[in-house]
């Protein structure tokens, strides 16, 4: 069972707009920043957002990142079929000694 | 242009240790900031982090893990090599590095090898 807590699916239909949630706590979302990596099918994880709502150099502005407390967002805008891909949220937990907590990863199909 | 790539076996018979290296370039290991990281994938399910490396030779470990884990690095050789000791068939699955990078205010995993697909069984 995952720290961060994510939709398994979401769906949308081409040029629509969807949005996937992340779920934490103090200790994590609540204290540091949020990343995003989307993991095409067989492909390994890439950096999507950072820093909550930071795009990387080369990554569209369709994509775009929000937080608010210890919960996170994730919105694609205009939907596109190679959009289809499992979505991860990330955080910095500050718990124990420290460490790294993933969400359970939500599956994006594009209808 | 920052590249890693895991190598190891792909093949582990339960019990035995797990050895994985990860090569890396474009970037030191001695530069203050800089760290690499280790998460896994079983089959069909999420990324799970396992272990990070700081440039100061610091290390975190995942809680659930840390037992079995052992994260080192050979900076000469650009190198970071992961252990897990006494595998079991749950420890199946594909096994990535990634780098430590600094985004506009905080670190993430900014880029990551193409992984490597353990299997363990007997």
């Amino acid at each position: 069972q995952s720290v961060l807590t994510q939709p398994p699916s979401a769906s949308g239909t081409p040029g629509q707009r969807v949005t996937i949630s992340c779920s934490g706590s103090s200790s994590n979302i609540g204290s540091n920043t949020v990343s995003w990596f989307q993991q095409l099918p067989g492909t390994a994880p890439k950096l999507l957002i950072s820093d909550d709502d930071q795009r990387p150099s080369g990554v569209p502005d369709r994509f775009s990142g929000s937080k608010s407390g210890t919960s996170a967002s994730l919105a694609i805008s205009g939907l596109q079929s190679e959009d289809e891909a499992d979505y991860y949220c990330a955080a910095w937990d500050d718990s124990l000694n420290g460490y790294w907590v993933f969400g359970g990863g939500t599956k994006l199909t594009v209808l | 242009q920052i590249t890693l790539k895991e190598s190891g076996p792909t093949l582990v018979k339960p019990t035995q240790t797990l050895t994985l290296t990860c090569t890396f370039s474009g970037f030191s290991l001695t530069t203050i900031g800089a760290g690499v990281g280790w998460i896994r994938q079983p089959p069909g399910k999420a990324l799970e982090w396992l272990a990070l490396l700081y440039w100061d030779d610091d290390k975190r470990y995942s809680p659930s893990l840390k037992s079995r884990l052992t994260i080192t690095k050979d900076t000469s050789k650009s190198q970071v090599v992961l252990s897990l000791t006494n595998v079991d068939p749950v420890d199946t699955g594909t096994y990535y590095c990634a780098h430590r990078g600094w985004g506009r205010k905080s670190w993430t995993f900014d880029y990551w090898g193409q992984g490597i697909l353990v299997t363990v069984s007997s």
